[in-house]
């Protein structure tokens, strides 16, 4: 059953900490991305990856880190220096063809992060 | 700077009715146009998509008018049924899949 997972669903976090938000993908897709949703704001991208070990800032990516170590895998850490992390925070994935048109990207369930 | 507008923020139709979601954009280098459906507390789904090579997509109840010179497209909802209650997102995306999404809008569909 392949698809992408995200956890935890729901994720808190204290004045200070960082924290790391998981995401998984069995579609042997090369490309994956991190977005957030705000209300009444859309989609936007913190961070995406073509390729493993290699990763670009989106739009937001100011206090955010990520890696990816297996094609699999995009975690996502929320550090302390973001100040507003309150959102709902989207993974995808998708297709990438080299010079090639644009394909879906598909998400995951999502997670939401509250701050204590 | 949005690169793509999505009008309206919210809409309210009677079951059996038409909705209209309607996007616009600017730059002429994007090449793929889906729309995503979103209920609460859950991912964004594809719900249908439309390359600028023609002007109407139609999949079941749902259409995609693509109106390349007017830099517009919209999604049709024939038969609007309250199931269909969701936010909807119009995305347009360039080659290298960088996607640029549309604020959303809430469909309430009243039976």
């Amino acid at each position: 059953d392949g698809g992408i997972t995200q956890s935890p669903k729901y994720l808190f976090r204290k004045e200070g900490q960082n924290v790391t938000l998981s995401c998984e993908q069995n579609l042997n897709h090369d490309a994956m991305y991190w977005y957030r949703q705000d209300p009444g704001q859309g989609l936007r991208l913190i961070y995406y990856s073509q390729i493993v070990n290699d990763f670009q800032k989106g739009d937001i990516a100011e206090g955010y880190s990520v890696s990816r170590e297996k094609k699999e895998s995009f975690p996502l850490t929320v550090t302390s220096a973001q100040k507003n992390p309150t959102a709902f925070y989207l993974c995808a994935s998708s297709i990438l063809l080299a010079g090639g048109p644009s394909e879906t990207q598909y998400f995951g369930p999502g997670t939401r992060l509250l701050v204590l | 700077q949005q690169q793509v507008k999505q009008s309206p923020q919210s809409l309210i139709v009677q079951k059996g009715g038409i909705s209209i979601i309607n996007c616009a954009y600017e730059n002429t280098a994007f090449d793929y146009f889906p729309w995503y459906q979103q209920f609460p507390g859950k991912g964004p789904a594809l719900l249908i998509a439309i390359r600028p090579d023609v002007s109407e997509k139609k999949e079941g109840r749902f259409t995609i008018s693509f109106n390349k010179s007017a830099k517009q497209f919209s999604l049709h909802i024939m038969d609007s049924q309250p199931g269909d209650s969701a936010t909807y997102f119009c995305a347009a995306s360039i080659i290298g899949n960088q996607f640029y999404f549309g604020t959303g809008t809430s469909l309430t569909v009243i039976p």
